[in-house]
């Protein structure tokens, strides 16, 4: 069957460290593989976007890579402040060409940057 | 506004009764997404628009629940004879026609509460 999995439910650092997320994934191909960050009662906002001949993607202090062979992306937060302490969502598009499809969404992992 | 605006923010309902949410995508989105997020809970897909083609209801879980969308405008959810179950928050999200990883923009939600 097709999943995917986020590393602990909750990850907790200390501000200034890297905060180190993981999303993998089962029985898809996916096409794009992207994040979301989603705070309390919001809904969630857009990150980041890869590629699957993508190897690794930046802005400002994200990084996220994507390893098609692990079936794996790593999602990078250096310098981690307590405002980046949210819910960080990946999801899987498997569509390809002109028509979008649905996203696949990951549980997501709970971040708590503490000062 | 620029964003996707759902509404109500919030209603109650009695179980039995009927309910339609409201979503309004971004304008020129022609890809539209119905989620549903229980508490503490990851994205549960629901039903996916796209332009003038079928819709992708695999997500609707039961017959209780259905969708409607007015070509490439406002959709509507609408759930029947609503169950306790049903309480949840209901995101609406909207993208870009073409493929380039189809980011998904999303409303606030509908905090939905069945007593």
């Amino acid at each position: 069957s097709q999943k995917i999995e986020q590393n602990s439910e909750a990850l907790n650092i200390q501000e200034g460290k890297t905060a180190t997320l993981t999303c993998n994934y089962t029985n898809y191909s996916p096409a794009y593989l992207q994040w979301y960050r989603q705070d309390p009662g919001r809904g969630p906002v857009f990150l980041l976007l890869i590629r699957e001949n993508e190897k690794e993607k930046r802005k400002e202090r994200l990084k996220v890579t994507f390893d098609t062979t692990l079936k794996q992306s790593l999602f990078h937060i250096t310098a981690s402040q307590p405002a980046d302490s949210a819910t960080y969502l990946c999801a899987l598009r498997v569509g390809r060409g002109s028509t979008l499809g649905r996203l696949y969404f990951g549980r997501g992992t709970q971040l708590t940057v503490w000062p | 506004g620029a964003g996707v605006s759902q509404s109500p923010s919030n209603k109650v309902t009695e179980k039995g009764k009927d309910v339609e949410l409201r979503c309004d995508p971004i304008s020129g989105h022609t890809a539209l997404y119905w989620y549903r997020q229980r508490l503490g809970q990851g994205l549960e897909f629901l039903i996916y628009f796209q332009g003038n083609s079928a819709p992708d209801k695999s997500g609707l879980p039961s017959d209780r629940f259905s969708a409607e969308r007015t070509g490439e405008s406002v959709s509507t959810l609408t759930i029947q004879r609503t169950q306790q179950e049903d309480s949840a928050v209901y995101l609406c999200a909207s993208s870009f026609p073409l493929a380039g990883g189809g980011e998904q923009f999303f409303g606030p939600g509908t905090r939905l509460t069945v007593l």
